[in-house]
Order: C-alpha cells, then structure tokens, then sequence
C-alpha cells in the first residue's frame, strides 16, 4: 500500500519561530512532489513543489532525499497567517500515472502572537 | 486569476438516494479529478478522467459512483445511492498536463448523508 506519513502535530509556535515538518513516503517510484495547505474546511491549495536540488520560495524552502523517501518543508519567521494545516502530497507514479496524488494526513500548525 | 468551481456548496441528502456534485474545471485544463475528505480524516483520490475517459479510479471509486463531462465545460460526480459513510467534503481538481503538474483545487461539496 502506497503511504505517505507525517507528524500530525499540532505544533504550536510564536510568531517569528521557524518551524519545521517532515514527510516520509513509501513509493519509490515517486516523480512529483509537493506541499500543499489547507485552512480549516478549505480546500488544497498548492504551496510549492519540491524538487530534487532543493527549492526556496520566500519564507518557504522545500528538500527531498530520494533515498530516504524524506521530504522537509521549512517555514522562517513564521507569521500569523502561516496558521493551516500543511499537507505533504505525493504523486502515485506507476505506469501511466495521470498524476493521481496520494496525500498524507497533515500537520497543524498554529502560529500565537 | 481562473478557478475550478464546485456546485452545490452544501448538500443534505437521504440514505439511498442519488446525488450529482458538480463541477467546472478551469477552461484550458485537460485533466480532472474527484477527490474526498471525510471529516478530520486524510484527502483521498477517487478518479482520474481525461480524454473522455476514466483513467484511473481508486477501491473507494465503486459501481455506486460514476462521472461524466456532459459538455465542453462541466465535469460531474454521480452518487448512485448514497450511504451513511458517504458523507465526506469532495474536492474536484484540474491540472493542464497531468502527472507533475500542479493541480488546481475547488472549494468542495461538503455531502451529508442522513
């Protein structure tokens, strides 16, 4: 059975913290990568996707170790609206895949002033 | 900037009966999804369709479950009969270009079956 596990949290951090959440993935065969966010009763929405040499947006900056089947999502000074629930979401990859995505169940992350 | 859009936001329904959620997927997109949410529980794929045809469908996706793009523009969900365990929130979903390609999500159709 093709997983992906995260800690579920919910981590509770100050304003400002850098925080950090980790996903491990059971499908070798895996291409495609990414952190999604969902707020309470919302839908997914694509925060970034995350690449094999590393990726940065912003505040934002993703890894994968393909051979640990490990992915990191960072977040540096975190701010109130970080506040959501960040998905770590794998495509299901095999043979002709049309890119069906396998999510993990979330971690929560509250940030308090 | 383009949106997918689901209809109805909300829907109570009784057990055993049919449902039909809807939506449009953004307008140059090529492949759609149906996913599902139970509450506190983890996003889960259903379907995949492109082409006209289903690609893909998980063990969830059941002979009580259909889909359908009855013209250029709507992408449907049919429910054939509804049971208790039904009631979930399900996410419709676009992309462009298929596998590793962002896919764009609706707000959902939070179903309730009573």
């Amino acid at each position: 059975r093709k997983e992906v596990e995260q800690d579920p949290g919910p981590f509770n951090v100050p304003e400002g913290a850098t925080v950090a959440f980790n996903c491990t993935y059971s499908n070798s065969a895996s291409q495609s990568f990414f952190w999604y966010r969902q707020d309470c009763r919302k839908e997914p929405k694509l925060l970034m996707s995350v690449y094999s040499s590393g990726n940065e947006d912003g505040r934002f900056t993703a890894q994968l170790n393909r051979a640990s089947q490990y992915i990191s999502l960072l977040i540096r000074d975190s701010k109130l609206s970080d506040s959501a629930t960040y998905l770590c979401v794998v495509d299901m990859n095999y043979g002709g895949s049309q890119g069906n995505l396998i999510f993990g169940k979330g971690t929560k992350l509250s940030v308090k002033p | 900037e383009p949106e997918v859009t689901q209809t109805p936001s909300h829907q109570v329904t009784q057990m055993g009966q049919e449902v039909i959620l809807r939506c449009v997927p953004i307008s140059n997109h090529l492949y759609f999804y149906w996913y599902r949410q139970i509450l506190g529980q983890k996003v889960e794929f259903l379907v995949s369709f492109y082409n006209n045809e289903i690609s893909e469908k998980s063990e969830i996706f059941d002979d009580q479950f259909s889909v359908e793009r009855p013209d250029g523009s709507n992408f449907t969900l049919k429910i054939r009969s509804t049971k208790l365990e039904d009631s979930a929130m399900y996410f419709c979903a676009s992309s462009d270009q298929g596998a590793a390609e962002t896919q764009y999500f609706g707000p959902g159709t939070r179903l309730l079956v009573l």
